[in-house]
């Protein structure tokens, strides 16, 4: 199957700095991709579709100016938290769809981002 | 909007038991649905998917789902649990009607497999 990579992994900044987290798709390209948060034992919540050549498009109550979202090219999107606070620490997923049309999407490995 | 309801944050069973991990799925027309295992500290990965060729699914790891639409149920089953299978269990569906394709998941299940 498709195969969509997160980096980094782990990441711990300081409050008050900015941390960018890179998702590609290494064996197809994707137009579209989306970043989902999970809190610890939660479920995942949809922040934003990324698209490329386009704003990303965020889903209601998502900060835009606090998550940047780029789609700079068909195999990666980047999500930049920027100015962090420790209620933006969170586990971050990205996904993208498959090239079939049922609707699955293939997930990074996540990436879990710690404030202090 | 679609949702999903799994029934059951955590469920526990012993190694060879049957595992039974519900989901009920709210949609006028039926949608795709998905079984996505998450270990800890990773991603998803897809168990298996129902997009309307077969009620009867099966997945990876042994696992299959019926789609019963008259239940509006995507109940996920394994006939004898393994410890490797004990991990976290979503739920999802993609929206066919708006063509939306970003999923909704479940609240998810965890399942306990004891020795």
């Amino acid at each position: 199957g498709a195969v969509v990579s997160q980096h980094p992994s782990w990441v711990i900044c300081k409050s008050g700095t900015s941390v960018k987290i890179e998702c590609r798709s290494l064996d197809f390209q994707a137009t579209t991709m989306f970043w989902y948060r999970q809190f610890p034992k939660q479920s995942l919540m949809l922040m934003a579709t990324s698209n490329e050549g386009s704003k990303a498009t965020y889903e209601q109550g998502v900060e835009k100016d606090k998550f940047l979202i780029n789609h700079a090219s068909l195999t990666l999107s980047t999500l930049t938290v920027t100015s962090a606070h420790p209620e933006d620490s969170s586990f971050y997923i990205c996904s993208a769809p498959g090239g079939s049309n049922t609707g699955e999407l293939f997930f990074g490995e996540g990436s879990r981002l710690t404030v202090l | 909007a679609q949702s999903v309801t799994q029934l059951g944050s955590h469920v526990s069973v012993s190694e060879g038991a049957l595992v039974l991990l519900r989901c009920n799925y709210s949609s006028s027309v039926p949608p795709y649905l998905f079984w996505y295992v998450q270990y800890p500290n990773q991603g998803l990965q897809l168990l298996l998917k129902y997009t309307s060729a077969a009620t009867l699914v099966k997945g990876i790891n042994g696992f299959e789902a019926e789609f019963k639409k008259s239940e509006t149920s995507f109940h996920l089953t394994k006939p004898s649990a393994h410890m490797s299978d004990a991990a976290e269990y979503f739920c999802a569906v993609s929206d066919r009607r708006t063509g939306r394709r970003a999923l909704t998941f479940g609240s998810g299940t965890r399942l306990q497999v004891q020795p």
